[in-house]
């Protein structure tokens, strides 16, 4: 199996710019989650969704960020308008349900720098 | 009070030791329980899942679950210096209404290092 897939792998951007981050989860897992990453605040979820909709969000920073997932295989996490303080690294990871495991496999992530 | 505490770092053994680290729950009723390494640069990568009380070995690594006292714990014997990583324990805890979530919680992670 090929893991989990996010795109891209680094992105540095201005400030105000929207940035789009992608994943593909792991073929039949049901679940999927977005979490970032700072030296300061340790791993964070942000969100997460179940068979393509989002269960919760709440850790959502605030309305710059959106999430969606259209199908199965694919969701994005987009921020618009990006800050400096988005700098930090998202992970996406997937599980499934199934044996109620949820085991949660995680992808490489990808490296945000907002300068 | 954190729902996962993992006890603080950062931890340094000499190689061939034993390191041990722990990990403490709030939730009485949570069922899964992980332990993940992540490298400095990677993404964290599961090496270990328990479900049942008492031990689970997989390798140099034994995983040690108690859940009356919400107790998980993760032991490397033959500590190598390829074993220098951040631990995070992590718990599949369960919503207000007794079922599981399907997300996880994760520590603030245990940063081991073992020097040669």
């Amino acid at each position: 199996d090929a893991g989990v897939i996010q795109s891209p792998r680094h992105e540095v951007t201005e400030m105000g710019q929207e940035v789009t981050l992608r994943c593909k989860p792991i073929s039949g897992h049901d679940y999927l989650f977005w979490y970032r990453q700072t030296m300061m605040r340790g791993l964070e979820l942000l969100i997460y969704f179940n068979n393509n909709v989002p269960i919760d969000d709440s850790g959502m920073p605030e309305d710059r960020f959106s999430a969606k997932m259209p199908n199965a295989s694919f969701s994005t996490l987009k921020i618009q308008p990006s800050e400096p303080r988005d700098s930090a690294v998202y992970f996406c990871a997937s599980s499934e349900s199934s044996g109620a495991s949820y085991e949660q496999y995680f992808g490489p992530g990808t490296r945000l720098t907002v300068t | 009070q954190k729902e996962v505490e993992q006890n603080s770092g950062p931890l340094s053994v000499p190689e061939g030791a034993i390191a041990s680290l722990n990990c403490t729950y709030s939730d009485r009723g949570s069922q899964s329980f992980f332990w993940y390494r992540q490298y400095s640069g990677k993404s964290p990568e599961l090496i270990m899942s328990i479900y049942s009380n008492g031990d689970k070995e997989d390798g140099r690594f034994t995983a040690q679950l108690n859940k009356a006292s919400q107790y998980v714990s993760l032991l490397i014997r033959d500590s190598q210096p390829s074993d220098s990583a951040t631990y995070l324990c992590a718990v599949n805890m369960r919503n207000a209404g007794g079922t599981s979530y399907g997300k996880l919680t994760f520590g603030q992670g245990t940063i081991l290092t073992v020097h040669p």
